[in-house]
């Protein structure tokens, strides 16, 4: 049963506009969520995160949005730029696993010039 | 600084075969994780080690083993590769908590 879930595949954006990436999971104990972002032949490298007792992680170009009702999480990158061109994974951790990350299946994003 | 080092980068094994991939760190990290990632599945935790000498089951540990002898060094044993083995795999460190984790290169695992 997969925890965490990214249904969009893939997702193109032009350079300059809003991406949104979304991200659901089914399991109420994570507290903890994060986005990495992975290029090709190179492993993911931490991106931004979120705890559950917040709802909105700023960082420059870059935004979480946790709505813990809905079980839903996003992330906002504007403006896109065409270096955000990545695989983009979600993961999530819970207190009693805090070394275990559980991970989303990936959004592949490009940007389009 | 290195960061998180992998070997090898590709290794092409026989069904049966056994292999050890290689991972090290050189940050002082107590943590160290290894992953692996397969089409459509996302990444999954296969073994976790929270110091030296304490290692314990992530999500999909059958065939695999490891060991943690040094903070620095955390291998991944394949003691009888299987085709279903065939993945990426990814060793992770992190200083305390799980997000601070930083993933080395991966090793590209082919079993026939």
């Amino acid at each position: 049963d997969q925890q965490v879930k990214q249904n969009s595949p893939s997702l193109s954006v032009q350079e300059g506009r809003i991406s949104i990436l979304n991200c659901d999971y089914t399991n109420s104990m994570f507290d903890y969520f994060l986005w990495y972002k992975k290029y090709p032949a190179e492993g993911p490298t931490f991106l931004i995160s979120i705890s559950s007792i917040k709802d909105k992680n700023e960082d420059g170009r870059f935004t979480v949005f946790l709505n813990k009702s809905a079980k839903h999480l996003s992330l906002h990158i504007v403006p896109s730029q065409p270096g955000d061109s990545a695989v983009y994974f979600c993961a999530a951790s819970g207190i009693q696993g805090a070394q275990k990350l559980v991970f989303g299946q990936g959004t592949r994003l490009t940007i389009n010039p | 600084n290195a960061g998180v080092t992998q070997t090898p980068k590709f290794q092409v094994l026989k069904t049966g075969q056994s292999m050890t991939l290689q991972c090290a760190q050189d940050m002082n990290h107590e943590y160290m994780s290894w992953y692996r990632q397969d089409p459509g599945m996302g990444l999954r935790l296969i073994h976790y080690s929270v110091g030296a000498g304490i290692t314990d089951q992530g999500e999909v540990p059958n065939g695999y083993n490891v060991s943690r002898s040094t903070t620095e060094d955390f291998p991944l044993r394949l003691l009888s590769a299987a085709p279903s083995q065939t993945s990426v795999y990814f060793c992770a460190s992190s200083y305390d908590h799980v997000e601070t984790q930083y993933f080395g290169p991966g090793t590209r695992l082919l079993v026939l």
